[in-house]
């Protein structure tokens, strides 16, 4: 296991469009995050999920954002109809279930036009 | 809520020298602390992460102090060289879900 991945790795949107980005944590990390980081500032908190199940979602995300992660194993994060501010990286992490020290991927670069 | 501080914002040093990058946090009832490494357009690394009964943790020319009652972390690199050159955010974790993170300081390392 190489790590957590994340693809697309950048996407450039019109306002106006769907995407998604996949996430694959490592295996035996059960617990998957979504976080979303603007320049200059730290991570945020989005969403994250313990195998399949969404426990916790931030206020940050909207109605427009949904999660997905149907088998416990990879996750998706699509944005429906993207606007600029949506314009962003954004990160994927697991825990380690044994120290839960948190594992993040190379993120997906978004640029919403 | 958990607000993390991270000081300096920047730092810049020549090749060679020691440096400290500081941490704080306003709520001590945390599970653990960890700092990560950013470099500019990427994800994030690991370097080191201290559980909340753990005062220091190493890892090569990198070690990390915690004292959790004044809530405060050092980030100390020793003989420093261009390739540190990054962010380096510092996050603390205080339940299930949330790692809350500072806004970094942006190290620049001198040749």
């Amino acid at each position: 296991d190489t790590g957590v991945s994340q693809n697309p790795r950048h996407k450039i949107t019109k306002r106006g469009q769907n995407v998604t980005f996949r996430c694959d944590p490592i295996s035996e990390h059960n617990r998957l995050y979504w976080y979303r980081q603007t320049l200059g500032q730290g991570p945020e908190f989005l969403t994250y999920f313990q195998n399949e199940a969404q426990l916790e979602k931030s206020r940050l995300l909207s109605d427009r954002f949904s999660a997905e992660r149907p088998k416990g194993s990879f996750s998706t994060l699509e944005i429906q109809r993207t606007e600029q501010g949506d314009s962003a990286m954004y990160l994927c992490a697991s825990t380690d279930p044994k120290d839960y020290g948190y594992t993040f991927g190379s993120g997906t670069r978004l640029t919403v036009v | 809520k958990q607000e993390v501080t991270q000081i300096p914002a920047a730092l810049s040093v020549p090749e060679g020298e020691n440096l400290v990058l500081n941490c704080s946090f306003t709520d001590s009832a945390i599970y653990n602390l960890q700092w990560f490494r950013q470099d500019p357009g990427k994800g994030l690394t690991s370097l080191l992460l201290i559980q909340s009964s753990q005062r220091e943790q190493t890892s090569g020319r990198l070690n990390a102090s915690l004292d959790k009652s004044s809530g405060r972390s050092t980030l100390y690199i020793a003989a420093s060289q261009p390739g540190d050159s990054a962010t380096y955010l510092c996050a603390v974790r205080t339940g299930a879900n949330n790692l809350f993170f500072g806004t970094g300081t942006r190290l620049t390392v001198i040749p």
